[in-house]
């Protein structure tokens, strides 16, 4: 079945360390985009995606990097430099073409922990 | 930059009644408005997509309706059952440029049997 995998879905991530996560979609989808939700908030922008080889800073992107070398794939490094990565992050993908009638599709989301 | 609230941040009501759920935004340019589902640690599951040039969308229990000039969209859960009780968000898609996506804050809500 099409969707999005994100991966992994638990992260421990030690002080100073930069670590990565996955998000793959096989729903041919041109758009990507990873958000970050802090408990009882709403979702925040980090980085978004409409093409291959190219991405645009959301609302908090310091502190955060990502690739689009693929269009299947959007990984996103959580670094050193950002000071509060403890959330839960999500992954998500629309198509392009008819854009008004496109749905968001969502991966299940990866829980981030600073240990 | 669009922002996006939603009203109240939590509600609780008694199984069988009726409810409606707020969303409203600050810019009119949207592509479409989208009402999500999310459980407890969960992903985000899509119930209704609105798109710019319509006003309402219906399915089963559920109908939203989206006033562009106003900046505001509802939606209705009728006779709420207790799997009902979730949070619910509601997303614009914005037309200019790279058609940003904006969520709400969210709605708690809890359908006590």
């Amino acid at each position: 079945d099409g969707g999005i995998t994100q991966s992994p879905k638990y992260l421990f991530r030690k002080e100073g360390q930069n670590v990565t996560l996955s998000c793959e979609q096989n729903l041919n989808h041109d758009a990507m985009y990873w958000y970050r939700q802090d408990p009882g908030q709403g979702l925040r922008l980090i980085y978004y995606s409409q093409i291959v080889n190219d991405f645009q800073k959301g609302d908090i992107a310091e502190g955060y990097s990502v690739s689009r070398e693929k269009k299947e794939s959007f990984p996103l490094t959580v670094t050193s430099a950002q000071k509060n990565p403890t959330a839960f992050y999500l992954c998500a993908s629309i198509a392009a073409g008819d854009l008004s009638g496109n749905t968001i599709y969502f991966g299940e989301g990866s829980w981030l922990t600073v240990v | 930059k669009q922002e996006v609230t939603q009203i109240p941040a939590a509600l609780s009501v008694p199984e069988g009644e009726n409810l409606v759920l707020n969303c409203s935004f600050t810019d009119s340019a949207i592509y479409n408005l989208q009402w999500f589902r999310q459980d407890p640690g969960k992903g985000l599951t899509s119930l209704l997509l609105i798109q710019s040039s319509q006003r309402e969308q219906t399915s089963g229990r559920l109908n939203a309706s989206l006033d562009k000039s106003s900046g505001r969209s509802t939606l209705y859960i009728a006779a709420s059952q207790p799997g009902d009780s979730a949070t619910y968000l509601c997303a614009i898609r914005g037309s200019g440029g790279y058609q940003k996506v904006t969520f709400g804050t969210g709605t708690k809500l809890q359908v006590i049997p």
